[in-house]
């Protein structure tokens, strides 16, 4: 069965300040990986979605790899912002379902 | 394109009573849709799929009887949580598959806040 583990579990920094968030993966054998952003009580909102033939996904401010061999991928966010506060969950699409990684509470101070 | 809808957003309601949650696509067939549940401070559990026009199927630990699943049409699947109970309050995410692609291209609902007093 896969397992999703990120770390940090929370992070805290100064707005304006470029941050790296992880996310690994017991299982190599994935169809894809996704980024999601859940702003609290809410649902998820996509941010990179990347297949497992791919290396890195951008979208903005964001940019996401895959190292689909050693299990990991990270997200990394440039200039962080304020509004970019909230909880940042990977999930591995693997096995005809999603696992999810317990996420990381990211909170950029103004 | 590619929105789902939850209704509701939130619901209180009496231990012993049931609930019943909407999951619809709005401009999309979902032949496949997914039901997560998340507890506070976790992330996301798959309960059950469930495809048009059959039985869904339980992930292990999930009580069908308890869970029951429909999904009736193309752009419609309910969940209800029959007997509720307290431990049963938690955060409902649905997603939807769109018809004719792949399982992993889902796109997922607002959420359902359930608070079972």
């Amino acid at each position: 069965k896969q397992e999703v583990t990120q770390i940090p579990a929370a992070l805290s920094v100064p707005e304006g300040e470029n941050l790296v968030l992880n996310c690994s993966f017991t299982d190599s054998a994935i169809y894809n990986l996704q980024w999601f952003r859940q702003d609290p009580g809410k649902g998820l909102t996509s941010l990179l979605l990347i297949q497992s033939s791919q290396r890195e996904q951008t979208s903005g401010r964001l940019n996401a790899s895959l190292d689909k061999s050693s299990g990991r991928s990270t997200l990394y966010i440039a200039a962080s912002q304020p509004g970019d506060s909230a909880t940042y969950l990977c999930a591995v699409g693997a096995g005809n379902q999603f696992y999810f990684g317990t996420g990381t509470s990211l909170t950029v101070i103004p | 394109g590619a929105v789902v809808s939850q209704h509701p957003s939130w619901v209180i309601c009496k231990s012993g009573t049931s609930v019943k949650i909407e999951c619809r696509s709005l401009d999309f067939q979902a032949t496949t849709m997914f039901w997560y549940r998340q507890f506070p401070k976790q992330s996301l559990m798959l309960m059950a799929t469930s495809n048009e026009g059959s039985k869904a199927t339980y992930e292990q630990g999930v009580e069908k009887d308890k869970f029951l699943i429909n999904h009736a049409s193309l752009t419609l699947s309910t969940l209800t949580v029959t007997s509720a109970h307290p431990e049963d309050s938690s955060f409902y995410i649905c997603s939807a598959r769109n018809a004719g692609t792949s399982i992993y291209e889902q796109y997922f609902g607002p959420g359902t806040r359930l608070t079972v007093t």
